[in-house]
């Protein structure tokens, strides 16, 4: 079956260091986006992708990189890691198509100290 | 701005019927899309509107009035599984979606 996959799921880092989180996916859709989930707040799109060699920023990029070598995967890298981003990171895909539906990865649940 | 406005929490009992607004204010609009997401886990897809109308699928049902920049997310039968949180969020004229902050629906007994 294709699937979505995060990974970690859990991470504890420390404040300066540069940490990486993976997306993978099976679909072979061309659409990625990362999204955070923080109390109180709706998703709130980082970065995304409509297919290789594309990236784009979201409405919070700062501290937030993206590349996209292949369909498969788009790593997140948080260049150095603030408290401030402490929160959940989902990973999303969409084939393009109408009505373009979203659907997430399991989340990858990241604590910066 | 771009705003989606959702009730904070909701509380129903088991086997009764709830119903979750939504407005919205986007810059252009491309469908609304609500998704179910349990405590832990990731958005589940529910149910998309585009036109103005009822989408029934089951249990849930989704309405939209593109006038009224509103929509609801209609439960019927509820279940103790049915709790959850539940979002909505609305695809722009630039295909992105703007996301409320969600409604955290309690069933009891």
């Amino acid at each position: 079956d294709a699937e979505i996959t995060q990974s970690p799921r859990h991470k504890i880092t420390e404040t300066g260091r540069q940490v990486t989180l993976a997306c993978h996916q099976t679909w072979n859709h061309n659409n990625m986006f990362w999204y955070r989930q923080d109390l109180g707040h709706g998703l709130r799109l980082i970065h995304y992708s409509y297919g290789v060699q594309d990236t784009n920023k979201g409405e919070v990029s700062d501290g937030y990189s993206v590349s996209r070598s292949n369909t498969e995967d788009l790593p997140l890298t948080l260049e150095s890691a603030a408290s401030s981003q402490t929160s959940v990171y989902f990973c999303a895909i969409s084939s393009g198509r109408d009505p373009d539906t979203q659907y997430f990865g399991p989340g990858t649940r990241l604590t910066v100290l | 701005g771009q705003n989606i406005d959702q009730p904070t929490e909701m509380t129903a009992t088991e086997g009764a019927i709830v119903q979750i607004n939504c407005t919205y204010q986007t810059s252009g609009f491309n469908g609304l899309f609500w998704y179910q997401q349990h405590a832990g886990e990731a958005p589940t897809f529910l149910s998309y509107n585009v036109l103005d109308g009822l989408e029934e699928k089951g249990r849930f049902s989704s309405f939209l009035s593109r006038s009224k920049g509103y929509s609801y997310l209609l439960l019927k039968e509820l279940q103790m599984k049915d709790s959850a949180s539940y979002l909505c969020a609305c695809m722009d004229s630039n295909y992105q979606l703007i996301w409320g902050a969600g409604t955290k629906l309690i069933i009891k007994p």
